[in-house]
C-alpha cells in the first residue's frame, strides 16, 4: 500500500533562519507531487508541484523553493525564512495528472517563524 | 485566488441530523472532489465526481454536481460526533495538464452529541 510521510510535525525557527522540510512517498513509482500551505482557518494555497524528477513548478513567487532529489521524494526549502512563511505546510501525492485521482494528504508540519 | 468557495463557512448540528454543504465554483472542471480535515491533521479524500457525472454516493455521504450552475453539494446523512471536522470541495480545472487542485476555503462542521 502507499504511503507518504511528512516531517517533523512541529517546528520553531527565527526569521532568518533557513528551512527544509521533506516529505516521502512510498509504494508507488513517478507520482506527482504537490506542497500547500494553509494559513489558520483558511483553505489552501498551492506552492509548488512536480511531475518528475527535477521538474519543479511554482504557482506564487515567495520565499521558498522546492526540490525533487529522488523520484518520492520532496523537499521545500527557505533560505531565510520570514514571519509571513508561518503556516501549516502538506505535502500530497497523486497518481496521474491525466487521470482523475484524487490527493493523499500528508499529516502536514505546523511552522512557527519567530 | 480559489477556485472553490464554500457555504456555509460553519455548521453547527446535531447527532443523526444530516448536513449539508455547498461549493461554487468559477471556470470549467474536469472533476470536483470532496476532503475532510480533522483538527492539526492532513486532508482526507472523501469522493470525486466526474464533470459528466450528477450524482454520487459513497456510505453516508451524497455528491451532486450543477455544472451548469457550477456548483456542488455535500451531504452527510445521520450525522455522527466522528463527523465533526472541516470540509473542503477542490477542482480540478478543464486547463490544467498536471493535476493540480484549487481548493476552497472549507467549511467547519461540528456535530455535536
Amino acid at each position: 500500500s502507499q504511503t507518504i510521510h511528512q516531517w517533523p510535525a512541529t517546528l520553531v525557527q527565527p526569521v532568518g533562519s533557513p528551512l527544509s522540510l521533506e516529505c516521502t512517498v512510498e509504494g508507488t513509482s513517478n507520482p506527482n507531487l504537490y506542497w500547500y500551505r494553509q494559513a489558520a482557518g483558511r483553505g489552501l494555497q498551492l506552492l509548488f508541484y512536480s511531475v518528475g524528477i527535477g521538474q519543479i513548478s511554482s504557482e506564487v513567487p515567495q520565499n521558498l523553493s522546492a526540490s525533487r532529489p529522488q523520484d518520492r521524494q520532496f523537499i521545500l526549502s527557505s533560505k531565510k525564512l520570514l514571519l509571513s512563511d508561518s503556516g501549516f505546510y502538506l505535502c500530497a501525492w497523486s497518481v496521474s495528472a491525466s487521470a482523475n485521482y484524487g490527493y493523499t494528504f500528508g499529516s502536514g508540519t505546523r511552522l512557527t517563524v519567530v | 485566488s480559489q477556485q472553490g468557495e464554500e457555504d456555509p463557512q460553519a455548521l453547527s448540528i446535531q447527532e443523526g441530523e444530516n448536513a449539508t454543504m455547498n461549493c461554487s465554483y468559477k471556470t470549467s472542471i474536469n472533476n470536483l472532489q470532496w476532503y475532510r480535515q480533522n483538527s492539526g491533521r492532513g486532508l482526507v479524500h472523501l469522493i470525486l465526481i466526474r464533470s459528466n457525472e450528477r450524482e454520487k454516493h459513497s456510505g453516508r455521504l451524497r455528491v451532486t454536481l450543477d455544472t451548469s450552475k457550477k456548483s456542488s453539494s455535500l451531504l452527510i446523512t445521520a450525522s455522527r460526533a466522528a463527523d465533526t471536522a472541516s470540509y473542503f470541495c477542490a477542482t480540478r480545472m478543464t486547463t490544467d495538464s498536471w493535476g493540480k487542485l484549487q481548493f476552497g476555503a472549507g467549511t467547519q462542521v461540528v456535530v455535536t452529541p
